[in-house]
């Protein structure tokens, strides 16, 4: 399973735009990239999956380089309900055989948006 | 997007007593869910891989007998810890795959458990 690593911490001011970094050097060929958000005592949410390039939706974006080996998350004009940790995390579509790659979280991200 | 359901978020027992979970996925099919742990401050660790219609695949250093899962049927998943203690405590998560989403997982809001 393809590890993660990713800033602990992050602090930001209301309005600003936000890129959180992932650094996965040794990911897999079939491994998509997926962001989840969590709030204390909560699930986590899916926020975003990506293969290679750009990938935009109507909360965030994902860029991915060619080699794959990081990914950044961007939050665009972050509110104080934004307030959250990110994970990113890697992992392969399921598989023949019906084996499942499960996918394994990093320590993720604590993002602090202040007023 | 796809739906998990997950009862309850909350109990409280007495340690020694057997405290079951359920995980549901409302509008899919899940042949694979997993279930997670979460103490506080840290991140998500993987207990087990719950497949439908077999066995329970456990994560190094999860006790099979403690954990018991049972996943009888495509939208449902329980996991139940037995003979509970205070070490116990801790936010249970599920999550299922949606195959229609690709490597998509959608999770439960969460169990936290307290043994008293």
């Amino acid at each position: 399973l393809a590890k993660t690593t990713q800033p602990i911490s992050m602090d930001s001011y209301e309005g600003q735009e936000v890129n959180i970094t992932c650094s996965h050097n040794n990911i897999a060929t079939n491994d998509y990239i997926t962001w989840y958000q969590q709030f204390p005592s909560q699930g986590p949410r899916f926020i975003i999956q990506g293969y290679k390039t750009k990938v935009t939706n109507e909360v965030a974006s994902l860029f991915i380089p060619a080699d794959r080996k990081s990914s950044t998350l961007s939050l665009p004009r972050v509110s104080l309900s934004d307030t959250a940790v990110y994970y990113c995390l890697v992992g392969s579509p399921l598989i023949s055989s019906g084996s499942a790659r499960q996918l394994t979280f990093g320590s993720g991200t604590q993002l602090t948006v202040l007023p | 997007g796809a739906v998990v359901s997950q009862h309850p978020s909350w109990v409280i027992c007495k340690s020694g007593t057997s405290v079951k979970i359920e995980c549901r996925s409302l509008d899919f099919q899940a042949t694979t869910m997993f279930w997670y742990r979460q103490f506080p401050k840290q991140s998500l660790m993987l207990m087990a891989t719950s497949n439908e219609g077999s066995k329970a695949t456990y994560e190094q250093g999860v006790e099979k007998d403690k954990f018991l899962i049972n996943h009888a049927s495509l939208t449902l998943s329980t996991l139940t810890v037995t003979s509970a203690h205070p070490e116990d405590s801790s936010f249970y998560i599920c999550s299922a795959r949606d195959p229609g989403t690709g490597e998509k997982l959608f999770f439960g809001s969460g169990t936290q458990l307290s043994v008293l």
